[in-house]
């Protein structure tokens, strides 16, 4: 099946502070990737959809200041947590399905794990 | 926002049993999947089933989709302790895939 890698897998950051985090497809285009939330013990929250040269859609309640995504290449997205606190202490993972592929099987990287002090 | 709510939240089982975990869904659906995600780690895809199957099997697992009723469910069959994990339950709508509020399994050896 097709990889999709996640960059940083852990980080750990003061508060006050911005976080990269990218997501690549390695051996396939993604025109679409996906951005995701999860909490300890719920499940995986949709945090926006993430589009190759146009902006992001974000989901309802997510902050698209606070979150901004950057779909720069058919194979990277990056989202970056800014000016990080506390609460968005998280695990954030992101998808992709193959291009021509959005009503199939998405791929889903491995994970980053952020803790905010 | 979620989509999908699953039971049960929390299903613990002697090894060897059968674990069934049902999803529903509220909007119209092209297909459903399933996933599995160990503590903290990421997602594995288990099964996929298209808006026009009603069942599909795969090894000990086995889907069935009732877009009637907006529901699928899961079911593990001579389940092991490898097995525990969470299961999600996702949907493929319009454009964007939600995930239902999962199922924490736990199988006792």
């Amino acid at each position: 099946g097709a990889v999709v890698s996640q960059h940083p897998s852990r980080v750990i950051c003061k508060s006050g502070t911005s976080v990269k985090i990218e997501c690549r497809s390695l051996d396939f285009q993604a025109t679409t990737m996906f951005w995701y939330r999860q909490f300890p013990k719920q499940s995986l929250m949709l945090m926006a959809t993430s589009n190759e040269g146009s902006k992001a859609t974000y989901e309802q309640g997510v902050e698209k200041d606070k979150f901004l995504i950057n779909h720069a290449s058919l194979t990277l997205s990056t989202l970056t947590v800014t000016s990080a606190h506390p609460e968005d202490s998280s695990f954030y993972i992101c998808s992709a399905p193959p291009t021509g592929g959005i009503w199939n099987e998405q791929f889903f990287g491995p994970g980053t794990r952020l803790t905010v002090l | 926002s979620q989509q999908g709510e699953e039971d049960p939240q929390a299903l613990s089982i002697q090894e060897g049993e059968n674990a069934t975990m049902n999803c529903s869904y509220k909007t119209s659906i092209n297909n459903l999947q399933w996933y599995r995600q160990n503590s903290g780690r990421g997602l594995v895809h288990l099964i996929l089933i298209r808006s026009n199957e009603r069942e599909k099997h795969s090894g000990r697992l086995r889907v069935t989709l009732d877009t009637s009723k907006k529901s699928s469910s899961l079911l593990i069959t001579a389940s092991r302790a490898a097995d525990t994990a969470s299961y999600f339950c996702s949907t493929s709508g319009t454009y964007k895939y939600i995930f239902g509020t999962g199922t924490r399994l736990k199988v006792l050896a």
